[in-house]
């Protein structure tokens, strides 16, 4: 059983202000590296696939970095708005396709 | 496009009762998975089909659940003789290809044991 971890498990942000949270997975046997974001009564949706160390992706205010020598990834919402209230999941994506949830990061946005 | 649809959204039934969820992937998906979330816990895996390989069935809890997918597309999740602990919420989802590519997820099967 694969060890995929997010911290905190939740947390609470005022609007405008900006934060992050870590994902941190098994650095063997790495293939890529899932963040959805999953808001209440509706389906988990995909943010970003990173695959490669190094690898910063950017969606809007949203932005993610990815260490696979030592095992983490940070999730960064940039002037957190209330609408960014929602869980955000990590998943580690073996060679073989199969992908382990971390239990997520609930974000609540304050106005 | 149609994204992955679930059916039903809601299913309420009593414990012992065989239920069957249904997955219909996106179109052209050749990896579909299923899910759940049990109250207060994180998204389980259960099952992984990957075009025409053999499916990881790792993730399955126990041999009252079995999952098939027919033709490569539609998927069947088949829980017998439920149990109270078996209520969560299934979620199924596909993708185009496996690893490197997002999932794309249906609303999900809230399933109840009374």
């Amino acid at each position: 059983i694969l060890n995929v971890e997010q911290s905190p498990q939740s947390l609470h942000v005022q609007e405008g202000d900006s934060t992050n949270f870590t994902c941190s997975f098994p650095s063997s046997n790495f293939y890529a590296l899932h963040w959805y974001r999953w808001e209440t009564a509706k389906s988990p949706e995909a943010l970003f696939v990173m695959t490669l160390n190094g690898d910063e992706k950017k969606k809007g205010r949203i932005s993610a970095t990815l260490n696979t020598k030592e095992g983490y990834s940070y999730l960064y919402i940039k002037g957190s708005q209330p609408e960014d209230s929602a869980t955000y999941l990590c998943a580690f994506c073996d060679s073989w396709g199969k992908l382990q949830f971390g239990a997520g990061t609930q974000v609540v946005v304050t106005p | 496009g149609a994204g992955v649809s679930q059916s039903p959204s809601n299913k309420v039934t009593e414990k012992g009762k065989d239920v069957e969820l249904r997955c219909d992937p996106i179109s052209g998906h050749t990896a579909l998975y299923w899910y759940r979330q049990s109250l207060g816990q994180g998204l389980e895996f259960l099952i992984y089909f990957q075009g025409n390989s053999a499916p990881d069935k790792s993730g399955l809890p126990s041999d009252r659940f079995s999952a098939e997918r027919t033709g490569g597309s539609v998927s069947t999740l088949t829980i017998q003789r439920t149990q109270q602990e078996d209520s969560a919420v299934y979620l199924c989802a596909s993708s185009l290809a496996s690893s490197n590519q997002p999932q794309h997820f249906g609303d999900g099967t809230r399933l109840s044991i009374l």
